[in-house]
């Protein structure tokens, strides 16, 4: 089957750095995306890893390993702004010759950000 | 256009009535998506259509869900005899050529509520 776990609920303080970890266990590894998605509004792309290590962008870094199947979204210098829900999306290999990888959906963690 | 809009933004509806979803994505893309995403929820995959045609249906829900698309553009999602397990908000994605790596653009959503 396809299993995407992340914890429901993190808090962190404005200014600290916080984690959101992700596992997976999928019918194949095609890349790992996380969106962040503001209440009552559509999730955005933040990050997209498809090799071991971590990306870098702002902020925000994201972390993959393919082998314990795992990935981390970290927030650095947190604002109130980046309270939301994280969501981590695996997509799988190719379900047909077309290329299509369907992405799959992990129920998102929701950060709340005090001052 | 700018990016990918959906319409009604709400719908309140009868139990047992039949309901339309439309779908405009980011001109050019020629994959569109629809997800379902219940309150509290992570996003629930529904149906995937490579330009006119949808390779991957897998993720509808029942024989009363179904989804068009036509000229490679709008597609609509259509719900008949809507049931109170319907509600929820969905929502529409774009990508480029859906494949790896493929940036999907999420449209705002649309509520449902099913009296």
């Amino acid at each position: 089957g396809q299993n995407i776990d992340q914890p429901t609920e993190m808090t962190a303080t404005e200014g600290a750095i916080v984690q959101i970890n992700c596992t997976y266990q999928t019918s194949g590894f095609n890349g790992l995306f996380w969106y962040q998605q503001h209440a009552g509004e559509a999730p955005t792309f933040l990050s997209y890893n498809v090799l071991d290590g971590l990306e870098e962008k702002g902020r925000f870094s994201s972390f993959l390993s393919r082998s314990k199947g795992y990935s981390y979204l970290l927030l650095k210098e947190l604002q109130m702004k980046d309270s939301a829900s994280y969501l981590c999306a695996v997509r799988g290999t190719a379900s047909f010759s077309g290329g299509y990888n369907k992405l799959i959906f992990g129920a998102g963690t929701r950060l709340a950000v005090h001052p | 256009g700018a990016g990918v809009s959906q319409s009604p933004s709400n719908k309140v509806t009868e139990k047992g009535k039949d309901v339309e979803l439309r779908c405009d994505p980011i001109s050019g893309h020629t994959a569109l998506y629809w997800y379902r995403q219940r309150l509290g929820q992570g996003l629930e995959f529904l149906i995937y259509f490579q330009g006119n045609s949808a390779p991957d249906k897998s993720g509808l829900p029942s024989d009363r869900f179904s989804a068009e698309r036509t000229g490679e553009s709008v597609s609509t999602l259509t719900i008949q005899r809507t049931q109170q397990e319907d509600s929820a908000v969905y929502l529409c994605a774009s990508s480029l050529m859906g494949v790896a790596g493929d940036e999907q653009y999420f449209g705002p959503g649309t509520r449902l509520t099913v009296t």
